[in-house]
Order: C-alpha cells, then sequence, then structure tokens
C-alpha cells in the first residue's frame, strides 16, 4: 500500500529566508507526486508535480521541488519565503499501476515572519 | 472560470438527520471525488467515480453514499449522520485519462453533526 509521511508538523522561517518542506513516500514502482497549498477557509491549491524526467520540478509561486528516488523523498522548496507563503501544504503520492488511489501526508503547516 | 463548487460550505446538523451536500465541476472531468480532511490525518478519500453512473468505495465510505447521474455533479449523501462524521470535506475532479492528471478542488464543506 502507498503512503504519504510529512514528518514535520510546522515549519517556522523568516521572510527572505529558503524554506524546506519534507515528505517522504512509500510506494511500489516508480511514484506521481504532487505538491498543494491551502489557505485559510479555501480549497487545495495546485502547486506542483513529478511525473517522469528531470528530478527537479518547478511550479507555481517559485515553488519547486526534488524528486530523490533513492531516498523516496520529494521535498518542497523555496529560495525566498514571503509571508503571504503562510498556509497549509500537502504532500500527495498516485502510484502508477493504480489510478483511482491518490493518498495524502497529514499536512505541514508553514508560518513566514517578517 | 473553470472550477469546483460546493453547497452548503458551512452546515450545522442534529444526529440522524439526513444531509446531501452537492458538488459540481464545469471542466468537463470524467474523474470526482470526495474527501474529508481531519487534523493530523491529512485528506481521505470517501469515494470516487470514474464516469456518470460509475462509483466505488474509497478508504473510509461507512456512512456516506454518493451518486452519479450526470457527468458535472457528484452529491455527497449522509443518510444518518453521527458526530464522528463531523469534519472538513471537498470535493474534486480530473480528466481521469492518466494517474498524472492534476487534480482541482473545491472550496470545502465544514460539517458539524452535533
Amino acid at each position: 500500500a502507498q503512503s504519504v509521511a510529512q514528518p514535520e508538523d510546522q515549519v517556522n522561517v523568516a521572510e527572505g529566508n529558503p524554506l524546506t518542506v519534507k515528505c517522504t513516500y512509500s510506494v511500489s514502482g516508480n511514484p506521481y507526486l504532487f505538491w498543494y497549498v491551502q489557505y485559510p477557509n479555501r480549497g487545495l491549491q495546485f502547486l506542483l508535480k513529478y511525473i517522469t524526467g528531470d528530478n527537479l520540478v518547478k511550479g507555481s509561486y517559485g515553488f519547486e521541488a526534488e524528486f530523490n528516488k533513492s531516498q523516496t523523498s520529494f521535498h518542497l522548496k523555496k529560495p525566498s519565503a514571503l509571508v503571504s507563503d503562510s498556509a497549509l501544504y500537502f504532500c500527495a503520492v498516485r502510484a502508477r499501476y493504480n489510478n483511482n488511489d491518490m493518498r495524502f501526508g497529514a499536512g505541514t503547516r508553514l508560518t513566514v515572519k517578517p | 472560470e473553470a472550477q469546483v463548487t460546493q453547497n452548503p460550505r458551512y452546515l450545522i446538523t442534529v444526529t440522524g438527520k439526513k444531509l446531501t451536500v452537492t458538488c459540481s465541476q464545469n471542466m468537463n472531468h470524467e474523474y470526482m471525488s470526495w474527501y474529508r480532511q481531519d487534523p493530523g490525518l491529512g485528506l481521505r478519500q470517501i469515494y470516487y467515480s470514474m464516469n456518470v453512473e460509475v462509483t466505488d468505495k474509497g478508504d473510509v465510505p461507512e456512512g456516506y453514499k454518493v451518486s452519479r447521474k450526470e457527468k458535472r455533479n457528484f452529491p455527497l449523501i449522509l443518510e444518518s449522520p453521527s458526530p464522528n462524521q463531523t469534519s472538513l470535506y471537498f470535493c474534486a475532479s480530473r480528466t481521469g485519462t492518466g494517474g498524472a492528471d492534476t487534480q482541482y478542488f473545491g472550496p470545502g464543506t465544514r460539517l458539524t453533526v452535533l
């Protein structure tokens, strides 16, 4: 069975500093990996996804994520955090052999302080 | 504007009183899903539908029903709600053409069952 772990409930960074939100996964075979962001009282918004090819994926709002097959990780990164990046971030995995099953992590709350 | 809409956004009800949460998408997506979001658990899939009249259980289907009579609509029905169904519910849709397609989420419905 596939699963996703986000080891940090909370990440705090200062504005202008780089940020990393961690995600590790467990799935048989090569996965599809996704990052979503949730702002207060809003639905989840798609940030980026890994399908195949280049391990560094660039997405919306200056975010990027690096797929590391050997470490089964897909960490979300941004070189310079903004206060407006403060939100709840979810990592998700979908196995290539099972189109119906998308698993989400528990979420990481990012707080960017001025 | 391409979107997934849900109604109502907020609902307080009492145990045993049947309710329906509506979901509609205007993107002509074949695939629709319902999730519930609970603190520390992330999103868990309740039911999904691969097309009109085709539905299947997700991870937490107990106490819920769905129907897919039209491509754009996918209502979630709680025939006899209980307090443990108090949660934040999200409807989502995607093209369904492959495992890499992006899922789009509605704004959420916050349900409280007293």
